[in-house]
């Protein structure tokens, strides 16, 4: 079936590191997306991708890493920089950019130990 | 900025029941509008999206609706089941094609 794929569901950080959440698809779309959930707020847009080699910063994209190598995969390092990792991560693709509807992965929760 | 708010932030209702999610936007000038649902630790849905040059659109028992002017939508749902319960959740799509979000009504269908 297609859909996108994150792993993994749940991540523990320790002081200091930076971790991969892991995003693939295979619906072929040229869009990416990452974006950060914390309760009671609206989803937070953190990088995306519109093609493979670029990417753009979204609007919290401090302390947060990603590269688009091959269309199917968008992997967000979670850095050391970044200090309140601790969040819902959900990963999403479409078609191409200009609004179409966005599909989404299952999410992985980020703790800190 | 466009900031977007879904009023109420829960709503417990009886099955069977007829009802409306609200949400509005400051900014009229919106490509698009979309509703989603999302279940307890799981990803998004798309249920309806709505063209900025469109009133509303129907998907079985829910019909979203729009008022650009005003700065609304709408999301009713028919006859409401227990299987219904979820966040929902509303975004519009701005000039750059971004969604900027609201942070969603939890509903709760009581059996």
């Amino acid at each position: 079936d297609g859909g996108i794929t994150q792993s993994p569901k749940y991540l523990f950080r320790k002081e200091g590191q930076n971790v991969t959440l892991s995003c693939e698809q295979n619906l072929n779309h040229d869009a990416m997306y990452w974006y950060r959930q914390d309760p009671g707020q609206g989803l937070r847009l953190i990088y995306y991708s519109q093609i493979v080699n670029d990417f753009q910063k979204g609007d919290i994209a401090e302390g947060y890493s990603v590269s688009r190598e091959k269309k199917e995969s968008f992997p967000l390092t979670v850095t050391s920089a970044q200090k309140n990792p601790t969040a819902f991560y959900l990963c999403a693709s479409s078609p191409t950019g200009g609004g179409q509807p966005q599909h989404f992965g299952d999410g992985t929760r980020l703790s800190i130990l | 900025k466009q900031e977007v708010t879904q009023i109420p932030a829960a709503l417990s209702v009886p099955e069977g029941e007829n009802l409306v999610l609200n949400c509005s936007f400051t900014d009229s000038a919106i490509y698009n509008l979309q509703w989603f649902r999302q279940d307890p630790g799981k990803g998004l849905t798309s249920l309806l999206l709505i063209q900025s040059s469109q009133r509303e659109q129907t998907s079985g028992r829910l019909n979203a609706s729009l008022d650009k002017s005003s700065g609304r939508s709408t999301l009713y749902i028919a006859a409401s089941q227990p299987g219904d319960s979820a966040t929902y959740l509303c975004a519009v799509s701005n000039s750059n094609y971004q969604l900027i979000w609201g942070a969603g009504t939890k509903l709760i269908i009581k059996p």
